[in-house]
């Protein structure tokens, strides 16, 4: 079964750091970029940022909200995606989800076939 | 960056009516790169639509996509008691941004 588990959320001060994980199963994580994608209580739902695969570099690409204090990785070996958070602020509370981009070794964006259950981060002294 | 609003915020109908969604963007999307997604209380988003109008896997063929350029619909053809719920439009030709939903419930 095609899985993403993200685990690592909280309560967390305002100013600290927080690193989310996203554990994926039941396909090869390395032939897919990976994006995390969060949800605002009672909110919409907003692109965080996304990883491409190896085979362009795993480079990455970030919303303007979150650019230089938000960090997206990967390790190909455990296929797990990370998202590490610091200079939290409250308005970055939020249920976190991980994403997998619907089209294998794609370059560009993409729409999101599979979407982890979430985890939820809240940011407050 | 292209913002997405979408109509109404709030749409009230009865099973077995026909639903229809709206989503306009502020610039046009390239290649209708333009997807649906639906979302329960409690759950993550499911992709429905990809491509403006292609159905991902798993999807009932009472949901299709149109449109192109600045303007794309969702339309749910006989709505059933499972479809009541939020969609959301997303944009994916430059950057990525989704739209602020619609609220589809029961009349």
């Amino acid at each position: 079964e095609v899985q993403l588990v993200e685990s690592g959320g909280g309560l967390v001060q305002p100013g600290r750091s927080l690193r989310l994980s996203c554990t994926a199963s039941g396909f090869t994580f390395g032939d897919y970029a990976m994006s995390w994608v969060r949800q605002a209580p009672g909110k919409g739902l907003e692109w965080v940022g996304f990883i491409r695969s190896k085979a362009y570099g795993g480079t990455t690409e970030y919303a303007a909200s979150v650019k230089g204090r938000f960090t997206i990785s990967r390790d190909d070996s455990k296929s797990i995606a990370y998202l590490q958070m610091n200079s939290l602020k409250t308005e970055d509370t939020a249920v976190y989800y991980c994403t997998r981009d619907r089209v294998l070794l794609w370059f560009g964006y993409d729409a999101f076939d599979i979407w982890g259950q979430g985890t939820m981060v809240t940011v407050s002294s | 960056e292209i913002v997405l609003t979408q109509s109404p915020g709030t749409l009230s109908l009865s099973p077995g009516e026909r639903a229809t969604l709206s989503c306009r963007a502020s610039q046009s999307v390239s290649s209708s790169y333009l997807a649906w997604y639906q979302q329960k209380p409690g759950q993550a988003p499911r992709l429905l639509i990809y491509g403006a109008s292609s159905r991902a896997t798993g999807i009932p063929d009472r949901f299709s996509g149109s449109g192109s350029g600045t303007d794309f619909t969702l339309t749910i053809s006989r709505l059933e008691p499972e479809d009541f719920a939020v969609y959301y439009c997303q944009q994916y030709g430059s950057s990525l941004t989704f739209g602020q939903g619609t609220r589809l419930e029961i009349k």
